[in-house]
């Protein structure tokens, strides 16, 4: 158990619609991070916060927005769902700003599933 | 052409044989070099870290770094069905703040 938590695990939804996803990091962690993991993509980089203020950018869809909560948890908010968003989200949190010497602790993944 | 490159495999091992996976890459400030573990619908562990060139042991495992050639190897010895799982090599420069992942090569170890 890597100590960071996912919810929720699965998520089904119509296209059009909009979803949260919500991640809480490891405890002490400051740095959370965003990955969409899709077949044909591989594990890409959305996003990355650092205790409450977004600290990188990666291939994240203006659809696509997220944020980092007082208490260091995140939320990964997806609107005008298309077929293609169909994904592994995985979140990963790290102790201090993301630097490259730093390890990254991945959580479980929400499934998202858009019919 | 992507910055990181991993062959997906699969790849298909007798227990106890030597598992070898590599992936080359492009960007010639990367630094630091991870081999991430990834089981069926689970995320990703890290399994090795190693910095600049040179090679790391960690029991079953060896982490190898090339630079000059821009590539990166990881060797499982006396192979385990537990190790059945795909393998994702990831890199980062000294200033970035973004890992670049590998597709991941997905290794099935036969009992």
């Amino acid at each position: 158990d890597s100590g960071v938590t996912q919810t929720p695990k699965h998520l089904i939804t119509a296209t059009g619609q909009r979803v949260t996803l919500r991640c809480s990091p490891r405890s002490g962690d400051l740095s959370v991070y965003w990955y969409q993991q899709s077949l044909d993509q591989g594990l890409q980089f959305l996003i990355q916060y650092y205790n409450g203020e977004e600290r990188a950018k990666g291939n994240i869809l203006e659809r696509f927005s997220a944020q980092q909560f007082p208490d260091l948890h995140s939320e990964l908010n997806l609107s005008s769902l298309e077929l293609g968003d169909s994904a592994l989200y995985f979140c990963a949190s790290s102790p201090g700003g993301g630097r490259a010497n730093e390890k990254l602790f991945f959580g479980s993944g929400t499934q998202l599933s858009v019919l | 052409q992507k910055e990181v490159e991993q062959d997906p495999g699969p790849l298909s091992v007798p227990e106890g044989a030597i598992v070898s996976l590599n992936c080359t890459y492009s960007n010639s400030a990367f630094q630091y070099f991870m081999w991430y573990r990834q089981y069926s619908r689970k995320g990703p562990e890290l399994l090795m870290y190693t910095y600049s060139s040179g090679n790391k042991e960690d029991g079953r495992f060896t982490a190898q770094v090339d630079k000059s050639s821009k590539y990166i190897s990881l060797f499982i010895r006396d192979s385990q069905p537990s190790d059945s799982a795909t393998y994702l090599c990831a890199m980062i420069g000294s200033n970035d703040y973004k890992l670049s992942f590998g597709a991941g090569t997905t290794v099935t170890v036969r009992a």
